[in-house]
């Protein structure tokens, strides 16, 4: 079965600052993966996607993730926080072996950024 | 159209009552995509369409849950004798084909009184 585990239910970083969100998956077979982001009272907006192509996969608003098989890892990061990136950001994998693509979402990480 | 469109964007009921939520998918999407957000929670599978495929309802809480798509286009959701742990914001997505990244509407808070 898949899975996803996002450690650290919050995360608090300065402007400016390294944003690192941690995202760990469980895969029977080469996995899908995708981050999202969700501002207060909005729907998800896709960030990032990997399926297979490059390890490293850049996104919009300066975020990149980079897969890593042998630690099952699919990190993201920007080099420097600004205070619009205070959200709600999960990772998610595609559940290929059901067939159905659906989504298994982790639990969440809640960014704060300090001024 | 340009985007997943949800209506209503927010529903408040009262308990045992029925209720019953849109999903307008982008056009061309042929996968549609069901999810609950529970306060504090992440988000949890509910069902599934995919074309002219039997739907993948294993996500359906229970029975007092069911969904219809009529061809690609519009979905509903539909929640029986609601109850109050039913109170959430449903999420529906839709994707070009089974490999592609899902998009999201911006969802449907419900509320069971």
């Amino acid at each position: 079965a898949q899975s996803v585990t996002q450690l650290g239910s919050h995360v608090s970083v300065s402007e400016g600052a390294l944003v690192l969100l941690r995202c760990n998956y469980s895969s029977s077979v080469p996995p899908y993966l995708f981050w999202y982001v969700q501002y207060p009272n909005q729907g998800l907006q896709l960030l990032l996607k990997y399926t297979s192509a490059a390890t490293l996969v850049k996104g919009i608003n300066g975020f990149e993730a980079e897969f890593k098989k042998s630690e099952t890892s699919f990190h993201l990061t920007k080099p420097s926080a600004h205070m619009s990136d205070a959200a709600e950001y999960f990772c998610a994998v595609s559940d290929q072996a059901s067939g159905t693509y659906k989504y298994i979402f982790g639990t969440g990480t809640r960014l704060k950024v300090l001024a | 159209g340009a985007g997943v469109s949800q209506s209503p964007s927010n529903k408040v009921t009262e308990k045992g009552k029925d209720v019953e939520l849109r999903c307008d998918p982008i056009s061309g999407h042929t996968a549609l995509y069901w999810y609950r957000q529970r306060l504090g929670q992440g988000l949890e599978f509910l069902i599934y369409f995919q074309g002219n495929s039997a739907p993948d309802k294993s996500g359906l809480p229970s029975d007092r849950f069911s969904a219809e798509r009529t061809g690609e286009s519009v979905s509903t959701l539909t929640i029986q004798r609601t109850q109050q742990e039913d109170s959430a914001v449903y999420l529906c997505a839709s994707s070009q084909n089974l490999a592609g990244a899902q998009y999201f509407g911006a969802g449907t808070r419900l509320s069971v009184l």
